[in-house]
């Protein structure tokens, strides 16, 4: 079975310009998230899907960042324009829907994309 | 907003056992620890993970205390390859989403 994919590894833009991510979460999963480390910091949360559906885009630092998940399937995380501050490691991870009343969801975590911003 | 307090590194000799102990006194009564690795360029891999009672699987055990304020992982005979960032998480939920909380982890290193 496949993991979780993510594209680029990784991308080198100057200030201003545009970069898209991406990740394709492991199949059958409906739970999709998005995490970031910057530069000396812990990996933080930026935001949540079940399906197509933002459940909790509270970690989103503000309205520069765009993500999307059509169809329920892969998502992109669009960032424009980007500024210095936005460099770092882009994780994305995906889990299951809990069942049974008994939602452990372990999230899979993807190989990051490093994104640097000049 | 951390929920875990991690050393910083830690050494341990190949075959020993290494224990990673992790704080997380302000836990709530439904919130798992998780514990992941990451070994250099690669993403946060899940080892293991637990509510109050102690669990084992292939990789680890993870060992809570009653009051669940701390917990200790441990990896009993440890290999070069287990040098890696590991990472001590609560799992905390709001608004119907379940997100994990990061701390800023322990660098084991493996001994020869």
């Amino acid at each position: 079975e496949a993991g979780v994919t993510q594209f680029p590894s990784h991308s080198v833009i100057e200030k201003g310009q545009t970069v898209t991510l991406r990740c394709d979460p492991i199949s059958g999963h409906d739970n999709l998230y998005w995490y970031r480390r910057v530069m000396g910091k812990e990996i933080k949360f930026l935001l949540h899907f079940v399906k197509e559906s933002k459940q909790d885009e509270s970690g989103m630092p503000n309205n520069r960042f765009l993500a999307e998940r059509t169809g329920g399937t892969y998502s992109t995380l669009k960032v424009q324009p980007a500024e210095l501050e936005d460099s770092g490691v882009y994780f994305c991870a995906s889990s299951q829907a809990g069942t049974s009343g008994r939602a452990q969801e372990t999230q899979y975590f993807g190989p990051g994309t490093r994104l640097l911003v000049l | 907003d951390a929920k875990t307090t991690q050393p910083t590194s830690m050494d341990c000799a190949e075959g020993r056992a290494a224990n990673l102990p992790c704080n997380h006194s302000t836990i709530s009564g439904n919130e798992y620890v998780y514990w992941y690795r990451q070994i250099h360029s690669q993403g946060p891999q899940y080892i293991i993970h637990g509510l109050k009672n102690n669990e084992t699987n292939e990789m680890a055990s993870l060992i809570i205390t009653e009051d669940r304020k701390s917990s200790t992982l441990i990896l009993p005979h440890a290999t070069l390859r287990d040098t890696a960032v590991y990472y001590c998480i609560v799992r905390v939920k709001v608004s119907g989403t379940y997100k994990y909380i990061f701390g800023t982890g322990t660098r084991l290193k493996v001994l020869a």
